[in-house]
């Protein structure tokens, strides 16, 4: 089945550094969504994009859906980003399963 | 603006206990719904998802089960709750199969 390979497992930044997160899923895939998991467990959706790069905000997600890989860039990080963060591989063919990564605990210190 | 409720927040059951999880979508027709469950410290994992009212696959088995008796409403439920069963469900809708899924707020499930 479908897997998506998340690195690194956690990053410790100091406040105003910079983030980049991989991703990496096993079969082709259209596009990839982004999502931040706070420590509460609610899930709020960054970025979903197709091959390319989108922008927003402080948050740049680069897919390279050739290659079967995809990152989230933060800049200037603050310690409000502190949380995990998911990419997710939508449904393919007839299969309606969105597969996660097992996500990237980022934790922001002053 | 499209809003999803789930409930309860929380629980905490007996093991062998029944259990019904709630989930309602506001403000989007014929919505695409799934839930979802997180073990504490696991990866999400899609359990059931729907297209239509009366129509429900399932993705992963987990001796659970989902109805969805009315355009926004999916149920989520059991007869007899299993030590494993303890974690995080979250329900998620979208426009479309192939959409941008969004997350309800998630309902913790504790099993005693």
């Amino acid at each position: 089945g479908q897997q998506v390979q998340q690195s690194p497992a956690s990053l410790v930044l100091q406040e105003g550094e910079n983030a980049e997160l991989q991703c990496n899923f096993s079969s082709t895939a259209t596009r990839l969504q982004w999502f931040y998991q706070r420590p509460g467990g609610s899930l709020v959706s960054l970025l979903s994009n197709p091959s390319g790069t989108k922008h927003t905000g402080r948050l740049t997600s680069t897919t390279v859906t050739k290659e079967r890989r995809g990152s989230l860039h933060i800049s200037s990080s603050q310690i409000t980003d502190s949380g995990t963060y998911l990419c997710a591989m939508p449904p393919t063919g007839g299969n309606n399963k969105l597969t996660f990564g097992q996500g990237t605990v980022l934790s922001v210190i002053p | 603006a499209q809003t999803i409720h789930q409930w309860p927040v929380a629980e905490i059951k007996a093991v062998g206990s029944p259990l019904s999880l709630g989930c309602t979508i506001k403000g989007k027709s014929s919505p695409n719904l799934y839930w979802y469950w997180q073990a504490t410290g696991g990866t999400l994992q899609q359990l059931f998802y729907s297209i239509t009212v009366g129509q429900v696959e399932s993705v992963v088995q987990l001796n659970l089960s989902a109805s969805r008796p009315k355009d926004d409403q999916f149920i989520l439920s059991t007869e007899k709750l299993l030590l494993s069963h303890s974690g995080f469900y979250l329900c998620a809708w979208s426009p479309g199969p192939q959409d941008t899924q969004y997350f309800g707020p998630g309902t913790r499930l504790l099993v005693l």
